[in-house]
């Protein structure tokens, strides 16, 4: 079946550009999380979404950094006013519940030039 | 809070060597273990999990057993193969959703 599907692939943009990246999870699924995969940091959670609670954005690094769930499905992660720092894969996950296993995508490369 | 701690890379072995690659978790309670394996060019794949003491995991020929008294999850198997390589996470969820990931241990397999 289809698994976690995220666009793009690769970004490359200027520093200070905003970039949106997307997140579409598997079907059913109602836990949506982001992660960020980076050199220096390793794997660091962002932010939690679940069904229509209020999400856990206590990973997020910064106010630059925002994301929303419409519907309970698709995902957006913004980050606004991009510093060389934002450079890493990011990455989402999605299980059944929240003590399910967590499927991940193949991650965005975005690189800030 | 919340640590993984796991054996730092890379490793390097040939085609039906014995794979052990060590991974501890520090956490309040028990918490749920996980390996995660990265291909190259891919995303994480979940490889095994262990939900409490003495569970063990396996899949694809490869094994780890969750040790209560230590709150260790070796990896382990027993021949690798060359499509074998790729990076390995381990990861650990205590009594909310988060996963916290070890640094992870790339290796290397060769024929």
């Amino acid at each position: 079946g289809a698994g976690v599907s995220q666009s793009p692939s690769n970004k490359v943009t200027e520093k200070g550009k905003d970039v949106e990246l997307r997140c579409d999870p598997i079907s059913g699924h109602t836990a949506l999380y982001w992660y960020r995969q980076s050199l220096g940091q390793g794997l660091e959670f962002l932010i939690y979404f679940q069904g229509n609670s209020a999400p856990d954005k206590s990973g997020l690094p910064s106010d630059r950094f925002s994301a929303e769930r419409t519907g309970g499905s698709v995902s957006t992660l913004t980050i606004q006013r991009t510093q060389q720092e934002d450079s890493a894969v990011y990455l989402c996950a999605s299980s059944l519940g929240q003590y399910q296993p967590q499927h991940f995508g193949d991650g965005t490369r975005l690189s800030i030039l | 809070g919340n640590s993984v701690t796991q054996m730092e890379g890379p490793v390097t072995l040939s085609e039906e060597a014995f794979l052990t690659i060590n991974c501890t978790y520090t956490a309040t309670g028990y918490p749920s273990l996980f390996w995660y394996v990265q291909y190259p060019g891919e995303g994480l794949q979940l490889l095994l999990k262990a939900t409490k003491a003495d569970d063990k995991g396996s899949n694809k020929g490869f094994e780890a057993t969750y040790r209560k008294e230590t709150t260790s999850f070796h990896l382990e198997k027993g021949s690798v193969q060359v499509s074998d390589s790729a990076v390995y996470f381990c990861a650990g969820r205590s009594s909310n959703y988060k996963l916290t990931f070890g640094k992870g241990t790339l290796l290397t397999v060769n024929p």
